[in-house]
């Protein structure tokens, strides 16, 4: 049972354009929603994160889009770049659990 | 100063063998984890230890032991390892939210 879906798998931009990688849960009970980066040969690393109770949070060029009725949210980077080329991965925890379930994983390259 | 650090980086061992991975956070957090991920990339939780107290233990064979002597410390001992096993096994660590990755054990079972 896969609580985190992600889409796309893999997603190839050129430079300047903008990233989507988006997320779907049935779980209501989770309340916390990071997005995670990881490059070749390192461990994940937490990039942005948002709580339901928002509908979207920007960090310079990364943006989460929150849709609580459509238990649904997303990941947009603008002014992508080479080095953003990385695997996105999303995630979710529910209240009183510091367990992160986490999404398949997204490549994204990004032409320059 | 590393925040999560794991050794060894890289394991290669023959089906059989008992190998051990360790794992040292100085970030002062509470929570303790042992995610594995798969050739597919996939990142799939195995164990979490809060304060030294096991709090998590997912679908892993009991082949997988996972010891903490302290909070700062978690580590992972596999017997009778098989060709199955091979994967990036990493550690992580929490003060409640957002976690800590460790830069990932490459495990190799030939």
């Amino acid at each position: 049972q896969q609580q985190v879906k992600q889409s796309p798998q893999s997603l190839i931009v050129q430079k300047g354009g903008i990233s989507i990688i988006n997320c779907a849960y049935e779980n209501t009970a989770f309340d916390y929603f990071p997005w995670y980066q990881q490059f070749p040969g390192k461990g994940p690393a937490l990039l942005i994160a948002i709580r339901p109770d928002v509908s979207e949070k920007k960090e310079g060029r990364f943006t989460i889009s929150f849709n609580k009725s459509a238990k649904q949210f997303s990941l947009h980077i603008m002014d992508s770049q080479p080095g953003d080329s990385a695997t996105y991965f999303c995630a979710a925890s529910q209240r009183g659990s510091e367990k992160l379930v986490f999404g398949k994983g997204t490549k994204l390259t990004v032409n320059p | 100063d590393t925040a999560v650090s794991q050794t060894p980086k890289y394991l290669v061992t023959q089906m059989g063998n008992d190998k051990s991975i360790k794992c040292e956070q100085n970030l002062g957090h509470d929570t303790m984890y042992w995610y594995k991920q798969d050739s597919k990339k996939f990142l799939k939780i195995m164990f979490s230890y809060n304060n030294k107290e096991l709090i998590i233990n997912e679908t892993v064979p009991n082949r997988f032991s996972p010891k903490s002597p302290d909070k700062a410390h978690l580590n992972l001992h596999i017997n009778s390892l098989e060709l199955g096993d091979s994967a990036v096994y990493f550690c992580a660590s929490s003060l409640l939210y957002g976690y800590t990755f460790g830069s990932g054990t490459r495990l190799t079972v030939v």
